[in-house]
């Protein structure tokens, strides 16, 4: 079975500058996260979808930080503009049942904003 | 909203000696409190979860223990080897939120 998929796996930029991260869940998880990971901290929830539907996105700086999901399935998160302060890893998470079981994570994608 | 201290930050031990590593949380209502390690450049793996109904739940080297009353929980990790050389995240899930500690770095030196 083929994990989480994210690209791409590292990404540099100069502030200001819009990026947008990719990921692909495992075949059939309907619950699907996006993390960020600053170094040396566990992962901050960004966003959770149930399906298309985003069900907790609390924490999402809703200012410069965008994130879709369409038909279920695919996500992107979209940043616009970047900061400084965004450098991290972006991970994203899928699960089958839903938050009270297994996270599957994807390898991340490391931001660097200059 | 949940909070979730990790201690210790860092942990080296011996090959061969058991490892400690605890959590505490804040929100009594968290009921779903998995681990989490992972290898330096690689993504997270869960290594063992705890609901909780149960009190301690053991996979041959390793175990959780949960403490509902304290609000806190432990991983053991016994005859500890090279490849468990990690780091460790514990994690509380509330209402379909999951809120991760900081992480222990585990060392263990053959």
């Amino acid at each position: 079975e083929a994990g989480v998929v994210q690209s791409p796996r590292y990404k540099i930029i100069e502030k200001k500058q819009p990026v947008a991260f990719w990921c692909n869940p495992i075949s059939g998880h309907n619950t699907l996260y996006w993390y960020r990971q600053n170094l040396g901290q566990g992962p901050e929830l960004l966003i959770r979808y149930e399906n298309e539907e985003a069900v907790d996105d609390s924490q999402l700086p809703k200012d410069r930080f965008s994130a879709e999901r369409l038909k279920g399935v695919d996500s992107t998160l979209k940043i616009q503009p970047a900061e400084l302060g965004d450098s991290a890893v972006y991970l994203c998470a899928s699960s089958s049942r839903g938050p009270q079981y297994e996270q599957y994570f994807g390898p991340g994608t490391r931001l660097t904003v200059t | 909203g949940e909070n979730v201290e990790q201690h210790p930050s860092t942990l080296s031990v011996q090959e061969g000696d058991s490892a400690v590593i605890k959590c505490t949380y804040s929100d009594s209502a968290s009921n779903y409190f998995p681990w989490y390690k992972q290898e330096l450049g690689k993504r997270p793996q869960l290594i063992i979860d705890i609901r909780s109904n149960v009190g301690e739940k053991k996979d041959q080297r390793i175990a959780v223990t949960l403490n509902k009353t304290a609000k806190h929980f432990s991983l053991h990790i016994t005859e500890t080897q090279p490849e468990d050389s990690a780091v460790y995240f514990c994690a509380c899930t509330n209402a379909g939120k999951s809120t991760f500690g900081d992480g222990t770095t585990l060392t263990v030196k053959p």
